[in-house]
């Protein structure tokens, strides 16, 4: 039982450039969020999705996208990234709304 | 708009020691979850407290939940070098004018322990 994989693990891009993060779980959780760690801010959300098709912005959404054509997957896309975005993201899935979430292993994002 | 605070920031301990963090919100949460991250890790679920006044332990960690359902604490006794790691609060609550809430975590308290 994996629970929530994130690829890659560690990424360094230029600025402008784009990517997509990978988040897949195999919980059948319905639940799915993004998550961005800065040293010291604790977790700020970016997106979040309640289902299958379902998605909506969290706190920080600016400069990202998302998409859920599945219940496993929940890939994050960075357009055109900037210095800004440098940070650990994490994906997280949970069985209910308010229900503990179970994080993947994270991405660590460095933008020169 | 929603906010959970959480000190201290830092904490360092000498191993046999206890630990305390705290946690407080803006508003009355439906729950309160607490996390840990070792260095280099990911958040792992501990806890939820979901009732008033709740009490929960989990060997030497002590988890509260406030009469008001606003504020939460996480005690250690005699902490270990295994402790190491940051402790997140984080509270469920609804967002104004949304049937649908979500969780507002804490910035966190990074334990230190000497063995």
């Amino acid at each position: 039982n994996a629970g929530v994989t994130q690829t890659p693990k560690f990424r360094i891009l230029k600025i402008g450039q784009s990517m997509t993060l990978q988040c897949t779980q195999d919980m059948n959780h319905n639940y799915m969020y993004w998550y961005r760690q800065d040293p010291g801010m604790g977790l700020k959300l970016i997106y979040y999705s309640v289902g299958a098709g379902i998605t909506d912005k969290g706190e920080v959404p600016n400069g990202y996208n998302v998409s859920r054509s599945t219940t496993e997957d929940f890939p994050l896309r960075l357009e055109l990234a900037a210095p800004s975005q440098t940070s650990v993201y994490f994906c997280a899935s949970s069985h209910r709304v308010q229900s503990g979430y179970t994080f993947g292993s994270g991405t660590r994002l460095t933008v020169v | 708009g929603q906010q959970v605070m959480q000190i201290p920031q830092y904490q360092h301990v000498q191993e046999g020691e206890d630990f305390t963090t705290y946690c407080n919100s803006s508003t009355t949460l439906s729950n309160i979850q607490w996390y840990k991250q070792r260095p280099g890790g990911h958040p792992v679920f501990l806890i939820q407290l979901v009732k008033s006044g709740e009490v929960k332990k989990q060997k030497r960690l002590t988890f509260q939940f406030g009469e008001a359902k606003k504020n939460s604490s996480l005690h250690i006794t005699a902490t270990q070098t295994t402790d190491v790691g940051t402790y997140f609060c984080a509270g469920f609550d609804y967002d104004r004018g949304s049937t649908l809430g979500r969780l507002y975590f804490g910035r966190g308290t990074q334990l230190t322990v000497w063995p």
